[in-house]
């Protein structure tokens, strides 16, 4: 069966420092997704992309987040200036239509020093 | 906005049948999806509904009822592997997203 893969599934950093995660959807679906899961707590949603743009963003995803679909396959999620707060497990989603499922990656762990 | 609320933790035991509650308030609805997440690891999809009623799937059912705004998964035949969080979470419509419950966490005991 087709996955979403993401890279690293471990990332450590240093308050203040940029980290990029890096996601491969699934070939043919086009509409992505980047959820975070802080410890303990619950499934946030972080910011959707369609058609090259981002189609809704919540409050979470503020100037020190950016995304990016550099070429056909990969899907990024930047964190210009890391804080502690930013420690979680980050999850990429990618799904085929609007009523369809979304495929989770088994997720990158950031832990911000 | 959205709520969703479903119980925090359950028990269980092994063979026996369980039930987990969701209820939300969206502004607008197009679907609910329930999904398993094991620990440390991704959310896993199993059951989506869009209209009122059952959708069975082996062992597992999924209920919804939108005018009460609720939704429960159903277990059967209880195993040891089920032990794990279980997320109900809604599309709104006119959106792309979906918006997780906070989980329910299944403990099966022998």
């Amino acid at each position: 069966e087709p996955e979403v893969t993401q890279t690293p599934s471990h990332q450590v950093t240093q308050m203040g420092q940029e980290v990029i995660l890096r996601c491969v959807p699934i070939s043919n679906h086009l509409y992505f997704y980047w959820y975070r899961q802080i410890l303990g707590q619950k499934v946030e949603f972080l910011v959707s992309f369609y058609n090259n743009e981002i189609s809704e963003k919540s409050e979470i995803f503020d100037d020190q987040f950016s995304v990016e679909r550099p070429d056909g396959s990969n899907f990024t999620l930047k964190i210009r200036s890391t804080k502690l707060e930013d420690s979680a497990m980050y999850f990429c989603a990618s799904g085929q239509g609007l009523n369809e499922k979304l495929f989770f990656g088994s997720g990158t762990q950031l832990s911000v020093l | 906005g959205q709520n969703i609320d479903q119980p925090t933790e359950m028990t269980a035991t092994e063979g026996a049948i369980v039930q987990i509650n969701c209820t939300y308030q969206t502004s607008g609805f197009n679907g609910l999806f329930w999904y398993q997440q094991h620990a440390g690891e991704a959310p896993t999809f199993l059951s989506y509904n869009v209209l009122d009623g059952l959708e069975e799937k082996g062992r597992f059912s999924s209920f919804l009822s939108r005018s009460k705004g609720y939704s429960y998964l159903l277990l059967k035949e209880l195993q040891m592997k089920d032990s794990a969080s279980y997320l109900c979470a809604v599309r709104d419509r006119n959106t792309d997203k979906l918006i997780f419950g906070t989980g329910t966490r299944l403990q099966v005991f022998p």
